[in-house]
C-alpha cells in the first residue's frame, strides 16, 4: 500500500539560544553513533560522531552526549543560528556496520 | 572537489515502470551506498557495494537492484514500481567499507504516480 509519511518532531528556538535535540536509539550492542543535519533539497551532512567509549564529544558550537544507560543520544547547539535550521537526524551504526537513522527532529530558528 | 553526484534529480514514473538512478561518487572513493528517505522519516539502507562487489543489503524486496561499475560509479534499479517507492533516493560514498566516513550526494526525487 501506500506509505505516509510521519510528522516530525519539531524545536523551535531563538537566535542565540542553545539547542537540545534528543534521541532514543534501540540496540544496545551499538558503538558508534553520528549526528547529522539535513538541509531542505539536500542529503544529510555529518556533524559529530562518538563511540560508545565516550559519554561526552565536543566540536564546534556543537556537543554530542552519550548516555548508554537509557540507550539516548542528544545533540547540543550553542549559539543557535539562522543557518542551523534543518532536519537533525541521529544515526546508529549496527553489528553489521550498516547505518540506521532515527526519525529525525525539525529545528526552526527563529530571528 | 565535486562532491557525491546523483542523476536525475527528479523523475515521476507510473505504476508497474522500472527506474534506473545513478550516482558518481567523490573521486578516489571505492564504496557506494544507497538509502531511500521516504517523506518525514531518516534514510533507510538499501545497498552497499565496495570495489563492485555487494557488500551489504537492507530489507527490500528483488524488486531493486543495483550495481557498481569499474569506475565506482553505480546504477540502482527498482522494477515493477509501487506508490509506496515514491521517495528520495540518496547515495553516499566513501573511501573504505566504513559508513562512518560516507558523504552523502542531494538525492533523487522519485515520484511514483
Amino acid at each position: 500500500g501506500e506509505s505516509v509519511g510521519l510528522h516530525l518532531p519539531t524545536l523551535s528556538v531563538q537566535e542565540g539560544d542553545n539547542s537540545i535535540i534528543n534521541c532514543a536509539y534501540s540496540n544496545s550492542a551499538s558503538d558508534y553513533f553520528i549526528w547529522y543535519k539535513q538541509e531542505s533539497g539536500k542529503g544529510p551532512q555529518f556533524i559529530i560522531d562518538i563511540r560508545s567509549n565516550m559519554d561526552k564529544r565536543q566540536g564546534q558550537r556543537v556537543t554530542v552526549l552519550l548516555n548508554k544507560t537509557v540507550k539516548h543520544l542528544s545533540l547540543q547547539i550553542a549559539a543557535t543560528q539562522p543557518g542551523d535550521s534543518a532536519v537533525y537526524f541521529c544515526a546508529e551504526v549496527n553489528q553489521g556496520g550498516k547505518l540506521i537513522f532515527g526519525q529525525g527532529t525539525e529545528l526552526s530558528v527563529k530571528p | 572537489d565535486a562532491g557525491v553526484t546523483q542523476s536525475p534529480t527528479h523523475l515521476i514514473k507510473t505504476r508497474g515502470q522500472q527506474v534506473t538512478l545513478r550516482c558518481s561518487p567523490i573521486s578516489g572513493h571505492k564504496s557506494v551506498s544507497w538509502y531511500q528517505q521516504v517523506l518525514g522519516q531518516g534514510p533507510q539502507f538499501i545497498f552497499q557495494y565496495y570495489e563492485k562487489e555487494e557488500r551489504g543489503r537492507g530489507n527490500f524486496p528483488d524488486r531493486f537492484s543495483a550495481r557498481q561499475f569499474p569506475n565506482y560509479s553505480s546504477e540502482l534499479n527498482v522494477n515493477a514500481l509501487l506508490l509506496g517507492d515514491s521517495a528520495l533516493y540518496l547515495c553516499a560514498s566513501s573511501t573504505a567499507d566504513r559508513v562512518d566516513t560516507q558523504y552523502f550526494g542531494p538525492g533523487t526525487r522519485l515520484t511514483v504516480l
